[in-house]
């Protein structure tokens, strides 16, 4: 079975451009969460889905970030324009209903300049 | 607000020997997940273990069992017989009603030859 997929690995902008993140989760997984890590820390929560639905996106900065996961599968993060502080590894994570286990991708790691 | 605390920022080890890496968490509920998640260096989150809090019995993975002290509120990792690929980031979790994966700010392990 196919893990959670995350492209791009890496990815280097000049601040002020715009900058997409893309993610499949492991098939049957209805939930999926974006992860902000930034350097020598643990993950923080961006935004969780219920298949399409965005049911917290409480951390999201809603000036810059957006997010979609049209028809409740793979889902898409987007930064524009990206500042300074952006530069960080955005990880996608999906799970099961009820289980409590999340399964993450191997990130995409963004340096913004 | 529920809140994870890893205060080892960095533990190392010796192979084949025993390491116990320590976690408190914070939560007022009385049903939860706790997590040990282990980040290699190539960045892809892998859970160890987990324990549900109504479990009395502490979780065991082969050479990974834990301490869970839910009145102290406290959630250890041992690692037993400790292996050289065992060197990674490991992250402490919480998950309570929300669905909500929190973070603690990790532990770095070196295991040493």
């Amino acid at each position: 079975e196919a893990g959670v997929v995350q492209s791009p690995r890496y990815k280097i902008i000049e601040k002020k451009q715009p900058v997409a993140f893309w993610c499949n989760p492991i098939s049957g997984h209805n939930t999926l969460y974006w992860y902000r890590q930034n350097l020598g820390q643990g993950p923080e929560l961006l935004i969780r889905y219920e298949n399409e639905e965005a049911v917290d996106d409480s951390q999201l900065p809603k000036d810059r970030f957006s997010a979609e996961r049209l028809k409740g599968v793979d889902s898409t993060l987007k930064i524009q324009p990206a500042e300074l502080g952006d530069s960080a590894v955005y990880l996608c994570a999906s799970s099961a209903v009820n289980t409590g286990e999340l399964f993450f991708g191997e990130g995409s790691r963004l340096t913004v300049l | 607000a529920q809140t994870v605390t890893q205060s080892q920022p960095e533990m190392s080890v010796q192979e084949a020997e025993t390491v116990t890496l320590s976690c408190t968490y914070d939560t007022s509920e009385n049903n939860y997940y706790l997590f040990w998640y282990k980040q290699p260096p190539s960045r892809q989150m892998i859970l160890v273990i987990r324990q549900e809090a109504y479990k009395q019995q502490n979780a065991t993975e082969n050479r990974f069992s834990v301490n869970f002290q839910k009145a102290a509120k406290s959630f250890s990792l041992k690692i037993s017989d400790s292996q050289l690929g065992d060197t990674a980031m490991y992250f402490c979790a919480f998950m309570g009603n929300t669905d909500k994966l929190i973070f603690g700010t990790g532990t770095r392990l070196q295991v040493f030859p």
